[in-house]
């Protein structure tokens, strides 16, 4: 499995574009990288999932470069409901989800 | 509506008493996962089952126990050996393909008292 490193914690305004960025340099050629997101005291939600370039849905975009070994999560004018912890994970056939600390989102007014 | 429950949402222990936490899903899975929360971390995996009668251990299983029945549900027991037990713990499940996604339950928050 591959091992994410993300950043602990992020501030945005309202209306803003914000990038989240996860370097997984280890990652195996089956790897997806795939991202949840979590609210206090809640399960977290699957947002998006990728194997290689760009990969978007009705909440968020996923960027994989060429490499493989970083990308980035973009969440198009965040609100305040966009508040959350964010996690990175890279996974391939083994049914095991492996999540690091996650990045703290602070949407601010 | 299909989804993973579990309960109680709140639970109380006192020290030195086994406790079991529910979890049930209807969304026919395979695979079903317990993970342990602590404040301002991120989730770690206890126990894993890929299949009925099967499961294995995760990172931190010691001081816990599951049982794996049926397809549906999947109980976590929080022995008296568990020194820490207090948390929120969260149960999952997925299809057993690959790259699949996990569902979450909304968890239940273990008090020791």
């Amino acid at each position: 499995l591959a091992k994410t490193t993300q950043p602990i914690s992020m501030d945005s305004y309202e209306g803003q574009e914000v990038n989240i960025t996860c370097s997984h340099n280890n990652i195996a050629t089956n790897d997806y990288i795939t991202w949840y997101q979590q609210f206090p005291s809640q399960g977290p939600r699957f947002i998006i999932q990728g194997y290689k370039t760009k990969v978007t849905n009705e909440v968020a975009s996923l960027f994989i470069p060429a490499d493989r070994k970083s990308s980035t999560l973009s969440l198009p004018r965040v609100s305040l409901s966009d508040t959350a912890v964010y996690y990175c994970l890279g996974a391939s056939g083994t049914y095991k989800y492996i999540f690091g600390t996650g990045t703290r989102l602070k949407v601010l007014a | 509506d299909g989804g993973i429950t579990q309960s109680p949402k709140y639970l109380f222990r006192k020290e030195g008493q086994n406790v079991t936490l529910s979890c049930e899903q209807n969304l026919n899975h395979d695979a079903m996962y317990w993970y342990r929360q602590d404040p301002g971390q991120g989730l770690r995996l206890i126990y894993y089952s890929q299949i009925v009668n099967d499961f294995q251990k995760g990172d931190i299983a010691e001081g816990y126990s599951v049982s794996r029945e049926k397809k549906e549900s999947f109980p976590l027991t929080v022995t008296s050996a568990q020194k820490n037990p207090t948390a929120f713990y969260l149960c999952a499940s997925s299809q057993r393909e690959s790259n699949t996604e996990a569902f979450f339950g909304q968890g239940t928050r273990l008090t020791v008292v």
